[in-house]
């Protein structure tokens, strides 16, 4: 089974300025898909971005950004401009090819300090 | 755009009672899932279906089972309810006919066991 690692259980981050999540993930394969899903207090799932493994461009959602570093095995997720808004818990997610089981980390709660 | 339905919101049983979660795809989406989410956890996969038939099983107890109907909406079904089966269940769909297969997440069923 796949291991998706968060290694930061909260971040805080001062509003407009930058914060950076990180994500590590275990696998022997070389094609795969990663996904960033935002959970804010309602507890509603929202997909934020993704990457495809193949691609070597790094995923851009507006504010939302990732570094792809496919032979580290490493997918952080940069959140410019922070808003109020942003505040979440973030969960990183792993979804093989033809698979069905997305796993995830155990996620990161972003505060933003207004 | 239209998203992942779900019925009820919240639901409130008794030990022992049975209950039944519904899920209503995005319109054209082909794949559903089944997920739990105890409080401070990730989610966890239960169970999907592509085209009415069970794709892939995670850790769904026995006295849990599901379907996927002509219409392509989902029911979970859970029977002799414990006080552990207390969580956010929530439903995702995706298109297989999609590149990453991108799972969308409805708001979830928060089922409360007492």
């Amino acid at each position: 089974a796949q291991t998706v690692t968060q290694s930061q259980p909260e971040m805080s981050v001062q509003e407009a300025e930058t914060v950076t999540l990180s994500c590590t993930y275990d696998t022997s394969e070389s094609d795969y898909y990663l996904f960033w899903y935002k959970q804010p207090p309602s507890r509603q799932m929202i997909l934020v971005i993704r990457q495809e493994a193949y691609k070597q461009q790094n995923a851009t959602e507006n504010r939302f950004s990732v570094n792809f570093q496919k032979a580290a095995k490493s997918f952080s997720l940069k959140i410019s401009d922070s808003q109020l808004g942003d505040a979440a818990m973030y969960f990183c997610a792993y979804l093989g090819i033809g698979d069905y089981k997305l796993s995830f980390g155990a996620g990161t709660t972003v505060t933003v300090r207004a | 755009a239209a998203g992942v339905i779900q019925s009820p919101r919240h639901l409130i049983k008794e030990k022992r009672e049975t209950a039944t979660l519904k899920c209503y795809p995005i319109p054209r989406h082909d794949t559903v899932y089944w997920y739990q989410q105890g409080p401070g956890q990730d989610p966890q996969f239960l169970i999907s279906f592509y085209e009415k038939m069970q794709s892939d099983k995670g850790s769904i107890p026995d006295r849990f089972s599901a379907q996927q109907f002509s219409d392509y909406h989902s029911e979970l079904n859970m029977s002799s309810l414990e006080l552990g089966d207390s969580a956010l269940y929530f439903c995702a769909s995706s298109f297989a006919g999609e590149i990453t297969d991108t799972q969308y997440f409805g708001p979830g069923t928060r089922l409360t066991v007492l």
